[in-house]
């Protein structure tokens, strides 16, 4: 029953190619948002979606995508992967205005 | 631009002190001040919050402090435990359900 689930937990691929991750949520939560953790463990927000509302944050590249097929999902679609790529990314939900957001495990995504 | 600066990035504490991390914050329009704690593997998990219309909240052995005109807030840990080894980011939002901007992290040991 985890309330933030991810997958996959890792991947690993070649520089060029075009890879998903998904997320979920079952906390019944109206926004998600996508979370990249580099090296440093420094963590930087991606996305928020909200109501079919994309908020992108303005340095993200347009390589990467994220894409909403409901209110408890939102995958994050990257094409022409880079080394610079390499990350965790962490997906995260919260019922807008009240504040907790609940993160996911993480994938760990390794590009070669 | 880092919106929000914490320090320090690691500390070392003996079971049963006190660790103090500090966060310092740029925007003013920022009005949610979460920790989050990261075990590793993990994703980050809430710890505690503030709102800037108080200066201090406390949790069992965790306490913010805000210094609103300051611009900074902290966290304390009262009699720190092995357990409470992690990697610890205070973060900052526009309002308790939107995109949250991170401090760098602080990497957390208490030694036995």
């Amino acid at each position: 029953d985890t309330a933030v689930s991810q997958t996959p937990k890792y991947l690993v691929t070649q520089m060029g190619n075009d890879k998903s991750i998904k997320c979920e949520q079952n906390l019944g939560h109206d926004t998600m948002y996508w979370y990249k953790q580099d090296s440093k463990k420094f963590l930087k927000i991606m996305f928020s979606y909200n109501n079919k509302e994309l908020i992108i944050n303005e340095t993200v590249p347009n390589r990467f995508s994220p894409k909403s097929p409901d209110k408890a999902h939102l995958n994050l679609h990257i094409n022409s992967l880079e080394l610079g790529d390499s990350a965790v990314y962490f997906c995260a939900s919260s019922q807008a205005l009240l504040g907790t957001q609940y993160f996911g495990p993480g994938t760990r995504l390794l590009v070669l | 631009q880092q919106q929000v600066k914490q320090s320090p990035q690691s500390l070392i504490v003996q079971k049963g002190g006190i660790s103090i991390i500090n966060c310092a914050y740029e925007n003013t329009a920022f009005d949610y001040f979460p920790w989050y704690q990261q075990f590793p593997g993990k994703g980050p998990a809430l710890l505690i919050a503030i709102r800037p219309d108080v200066s201090e909240k406390k949790e069992g052995r965790f306490t913010i402090s805000f210094n609103k005109s300051a611009k900074q807030f902290s966290l304390h840990i009262m009699d720190s435990q092995p357990g409470d080894s992690a990697t610890y980011f205070c973060a900052a939002s526009i309002s308790a359900g939107n995109m949250l901007t991170f401090g760098g992290g602080t990497r957390l040991m208490v030694k036995p």
